[in-house]
């Protein structure tokens, strides 16, 4: 199984440009989730999903849209390129919980330059 | 307000050398702490869950143990492939969600 794939894993903008983000899973789980990574920081939720046609805000959504029409698939839409979302974004699912949290399984990422 | 933070940012080491990673939390209704390794061009590989106070994992080198307050990673005798951002995680919600620390990049010296 390939589990969780991104793409572009590379890619450089020009500001005010527009571009998405692909993040594909065939692990059939409900769950899945956008991350950004700045140098020396955490790992921070912009948006997430439990399901199909059902989106949410993480803690730091501006800039950022997400679609979700199947199980399989969870877009990152940038529409007006900024320099600061220059980072490394990683797409991360998980499989149904009941009261215990299941594990997030994370891509490889995309690293974006906003020039 | 839900937390998690570890300590120290970073730590090098010589080969066999065995030490702990610390991660603090504070996150109401605990639903789970995860461990995850990232190596450099990465993304995070899950290494442990851990659920209840008291709850021990391990695997190979590491051993995770957790606490009503913090979590420790104890890597005994570690190699250079040990060398890796070690990151913490307090899950939170009903949806899986996950708050991370900043990491401890780790290095061991040959």
């Amino acid at each position: 199984n390939a589990g969780v794939t991104q793409t572009p894993k590379f890619r450089i903008l020009k500001i005010g440009q527009s571009m998405t983000l692909q993040c594909t899973q065939d692990m059939n789980h409900n769950y899945m989730y956008w991350y950004r990574q700045d140098p020396g920081m955490g790992l921070k939720l912009i948006y997430y999903s439990v399901g199909a046609g059902i989106t949410d805000k993480g803690e730091v959504p501006n800039g950022y849209n997400v679609s979700r029409s199947t199980t399989e698939d969870f877009p990152l839409r940038l529409e007006l390129a900024a320099p600061s979302q220059t980072s490394v974004y990683f797409c991360a699912s998980s499989p149904l919980t009941g009261q215990r949290n299941q594990p997030q399984h994370f891509g490889d990422g995309t690293r974006l330059s906003i020039l | 307000e839900d937390q998690v933070t570890q300590s120290p940012e970073a730590l090098r080491l010589q080969e066999g050398e065995s030490s702990s990673l610390n991660c603090s939390y504070t996150v109401s209704g605990l639903r789970g702490l995860f461990w995850y390794r990232q190596d450099p061009g990465k993304g995070p590989e899950f290494l442990f869950t851990l659920y209840s106070a008291g709850e021990e994992k391990e695997k190979e080198r590491l051993k995770a143990t957790l606490t009503k307050k913090e979590s420790f990673l104890h890597i005994t005798a570690p190699k250079p492939e040990d060398s890796a951002t070690y990151l913490c995680a307090g899950g939170y919600s009903s949806a899986s969600k996950i708050i991370f620390g900043s990491g401890t990049r780790l290095s061991i010296r040959p």
